[in-house]
């Protein structure tokens, strides 16, 4: 089946830096790449989402990029505000609309 | 447009006790997923939906965990008899067909 690897799993930035989070993935039937942010007791809320015929996508400070032949992709959060803190997952999804989700990353904006 | 919606949001068992969640899905969403999340780790899918009918059970511990949706709306997920290693949140999504959206789960411990 398929198997998503997350990194970093803890990251800690400076309010106004830039975070980038990293995964990977095996199943080159993959086509769909969601991230999702996580609050603490709160279920995961999709941020930015992306398909395999896109390179890359942009959200006011949010952006995702796909490398489909290298099987990555990545999260770039900038401008960061304490606001942003919180764990993020990657995703992917094939024809069947199943998730599998990486471990997470434990974002930390120091103010 | 209304959330997913799960009840209860905390529920502490014994060991060996059988317990229940339910979850009422965004009006209209014909796809519904189960997952596991343990603590420190992303969202393992349990069992998928579409409309009533099973679409993916292979990750569901069938000799302890049951779900059923009954008129394709709301889902319960049953496990009987619980073991320590249950404690978790269970968390159930919608979408139709994607991007799937999540409720606030069920924090469940096992003592």
């Amino acid at each position: 089946g398929e198997n998503v690897e997350q990194h970093p799993s803890t990251l800690s930035v400076q309010e106004g830096d830039s975070a980038v989070i990293k995964c990977t993935y095996s199943d080159s039937a993959s086509n769909y790449f969601p991230w999702y942010k996580q609050e603490l007791g709160k279920g995961p809320q999709l941020i930015i989402d992306i398909r395999s015929n896109v390179g890359e996508k942009k959200d006011q400070r949010i952006a995702v990029t796909l490398n489909k032949t290298a099987k990555h992709f990545s999260l770039h959060i900038t401008e960061t505000q304490p606001e942003d803190s919180a764990v993020y997952f990657c995703a992917t999804g094939g024809s069947n609309y199943k998730l599998t989700f990486g471990k997470g990353t434990l974002l930390t904006v120091n103010p | 447009e209304a959330g997913v919606a799960q009840s209860p949001r905390y529920k502490i068992i014994e060991k060996r006790q059988s317990v229940a969640f339910w979850c009422n899905p965004i009006s209209g969403h014909a796809t519904l997923y189960w997952y596991q999340q343990i603590l420190g780790q992303g969202p393992k899918l349990l069992i998928q939906f579409q409309n009533n009918g099973v679409v993916d059970d292979s990750q569901l511990p069938k000799d302890r965990f049951s779900a059923e949706r009954l008129k394709g709306v709301d889902s319960t997920l049953k496990i009987q008899p619980a073991k320590l290693e249950d404690s978790a949140v269970y968390l159930c999504a919608s979408s139709y067909p994607e991007p799937q959206h999540f409720g606030d789960g069920t924090r469940l411990s096992i003592l």
